[in-house]
Parts: structure tokens; C-alpha cells; sequence
């Protein structure tokens, strides 16, 4: 099974922050990756699929990149509607999510 | 609008069995793939199962499979997940979801629209 883990956990930032979530595979996943935000008690939000396409609607303000076993991604200036729980999950495979990272206000 | 509408969820005693429904409106049902997803109560996403737009193709989570059921009735647009043997560790809110169509985000099986979720408490 490929196992997804996230980088950090959690944190804090501000309005305007620029913020990076990493997400790394057991094992090459090519471009197998997509990303979801969470806000608690709401379903997950597509925002990027095959690591670095922006779901139709999703500000562009979020960008992801990379490919193979690191992923990463980007919010260039946070916005009080992004805090929220963001989820990486392979497809390269069964799919797999990631443990998911806490954004919250710092 | 694309609508995903889960029911079916509620307590059930170890053991137990729950047929969970989603009705889904706004777009072509039968073409495309569908999937539940579940969240265990302030945890992460764990994917459940996987149903081809025919019915044709099915996959389960290690977790579930022999267990659990998926289906499908496209005439009724709607997706169905018959639980049985159900354990305390069930216990979540589960969501359908609908896999993207057309280029990358398909080949990607990116979920593109979810269900607001149906919760299924395992307890004695």
C-alpha cells in the first residue's frame, strides 16, 4: 500500500501569509495527487487534481506542484475563508489520503 | 446544480447492518463513477468503495471489504452502500462522491463533488 503523510500537522498564519503544505508518497505516484479542503462539518472541496491543476472555480491564489514521491501546496496569500483542513490524496493506487494539515489563525 | 443527497444513517448495535442511499441530481448519473468516503469523528478521509458508471467494476478498502456492499441504480440515479457485520470502528460520517469526468482530473480520479455526509454510529 503507498502511504501519504503530510507536512506539518497544523498551523498558524495570517491574513495575507503565504502558505506551503507538503505531501509525500511511500513510493513514486507520478502525478497521481490531488488536494481537498475541509471546514469543519462541510464535505471535502476539490482544489487540484493531477498535482497541479486548479479545479474549475478555486481561486488562483492555490497552486501545487510536483510529481513522483513530493507535492506541495500553495496558498500565496491566505484569505480568512482558507483556514480550514487541507487533505492530499494519491489515485496512483487504492486511493489514499493524506493525514491532512490544520490551517488556522495565527 | 449537481446534487449529491446521502440518508440512511443512524445507530446501530454491533453487528448490525445499514443501507446507506445517495440520491443524485443535476448531471447524468450513469456516466459517471462514484465512490464513499468516510470520516471517522474528528479524524481524516478514508476511502470506502468504488462503483464504475456501468456497475461493471467495484473495489473496497481492505477495511470494509467482505463487508460492505456498493451499488447502484442508474434508472433511479442513486448509489447505495449496504453495511453488514458492523463494528464500533464504522462509526463515521460517510459521503459519496462523484469521480471527475474528461482529461486529467479523470485519469486523476479526482473527486469532484460530494454529498453533505450521513452519520453512522456503531454502538451498543
Amino acid at each position: 500500500d503507498i502511504q501519504m503523510t503530510q507536512s506539518p500537522s497544523s498551523l498558524s498564519a495570517s491574513v495575507g501569509d503565504r502558505v506551503t503544505i507538503t505531501c509525500r508518497a511511500s513510493q513514486s505516484i507520478s502525478s497521481y495527487l490531488n488536494w481537498y479542503q475541509q471546514k469543519p462539518g462541510k464535505a471535502p472541496k476539490l482544489l487540484i487534481y493531477a498535482a497541479s491543476s486548479l479545479q474549475s472555480g478555486v481561486p488562483s491564489r492555490f497552486s501545487g506542484s510536483g510529481s513522483g514521491t513530493d507535492f506541495t501546496l500553495t496558498i500565496s496569500s491566505l484569505q480568512p475563508e482558507d483556514f480550514a483542513t487541507y487533505y492530499c490524496q494519491q489515485s496512483y493506487s487504492t486511493p489514499r489520503f493524506g493525514p491532512g494539515t490544520k490551517v488556522d489563525i495565527k | 446544480e449537481v446534487q449529491l443527497v446521502e440518508s440512511g444513517g443512524g445507530l446501530v448495535q454491533p453487528g448490525g447492518s445499514l443501507r446507506l442511499s445517495c440520491a443524485a441530481s443535476g448531471f447524468t448519473f450513469s456516466s459517471y463513477e462514484m465512490n464513499w468516503v468516510r470520516q471517522a469523528p474528528g479524524k481524516g478521509l478514508e476511502w470506502v468503495s468504488y462503483i464504475s458508471s456501468s456497475g461493471s467494476t467495484i473495489y473496497y478498502a481492505d477495511s470494509v471489504k467482505g463487508r460492505f456492499t456498493i451499488s447502484r441504480d442508474n434508472a433511479k440515479n442513486s448509489l447505495y452502500l449496504q453495511m453488514n457485520s458492523l463494528r464500533a470502528e464504522d462509526t463515521a460520517v460517510y459521503y459519496c462522491a462523484r469521480t471527475c469526468s474528461g482529461g486529467s482530473c479523470y485519469s486523476t480520479r479526482g473527486f469532484d463533488y460530494w454529498g453533505q455526509g450521513t452519520l453512522v454510529t456503531v454502538s451498543s
